[in-house]
């Protein structure tokens, strides 16, 4: 089975600094690999997905994350975060099983923002 | 509407009722799907549908769960004799066949049911 484990319930950075949050999966095949935002009474929106390409993944925003086979990881970051980037964030992954796509996700991190 | 949406957004119900929840999604899209979110926790996949064929329903947590798609375009979920642990955001999401590229399910703003 697969799954995701987000590294951190809560995160605090101030405005201007580097944003990182943390996800690593486990998969018995290839996954593909997603992170999702959620603001506050809205559903989620992708930020950016893995799908076996470039490791290096470019998203909405500014957000970018990069995928280490090795290390089973796909860390979410962001060079310089802004107040707006306050939100909850959740990774998620994928069997690439195009018969039935459905999502397993993390618990989910709070990213705070201090001004 | 561009985008999935959801009716209603709010519900309160007392333990025992029966409650619809309804999903529109993006038209023309053949994959929809419901998710369950606890406080603080993450989605999890309770049914999907392709089309009007349900393919998945694994994550149903009980037979109370049952969700329907019979054209094809909006979908259902229902939960009859509602119980207190059924207290939570339901997010419907629609995704377009993948035809070999890996897909993006756009998600609805959910419904908070709550149960009383």
């Amino acid at each position: 089975a697969q799954s995701v484990t987000q590294l951190g319930s809560h995160v605090s950075v101030s405005e201007g600094a580097l944003v990182l949050l943390r996800c690593n999966y486990s998969s018995s095949v290839p996954p593909y690999l997603f992170w999702y935002v959620q603001y506050p009474n809205q559903g989620l929106q992708l930020l950016l997905k893995y799908t076996s390409a470039a490791t290096l993944v470019k998203g909405i925003n500014g957000f970018e994350a990069e995928f280490k086979k090795s290390e089973t990881s796909f860390h979410l970051t962001k060079p310089s975060a802004h107040m707006s980037d306050a939100a909850e964030y959740f990774c998620a992954v994928s069997d690439n099983d195009f018969g039935n796509e459905k999502l397993t996700f993390g618990t989910g991190t709070r990213l705070t923002i201090i001004p | 509407g561009a985008g999935v949406s959801q009716s209603p957004r709010y519900k309160v119900a007392k333990r025992g009722q029966d409650v619809a929840l309804r999903c529109d999604p993006i038209s023309g899209h053949v994959s929809l799907f419901w998710y369950q979110q606890a406080l603080g926790q993450g989605p999890e996949f309770l049914t999907y549908f392709q089309n009007e064929a349900q393919l998945d329903k694994s994550g149903l947590p009980s037979d109370r769960f049952f969700a329907e798609r019979p054209e094809g375009s909006v979908s259902t979920l229902k939960i009859q004799r509602t119980q207190q642990e059924d207290s939570a955001v339901y997010l419907c999401a629609s995704s377009s066949p993948p035809s070999g590229v890996p897909y993006e399910q756009y998600f609805g703003p959910g419904t908070r049911l709550t149960v009383t």
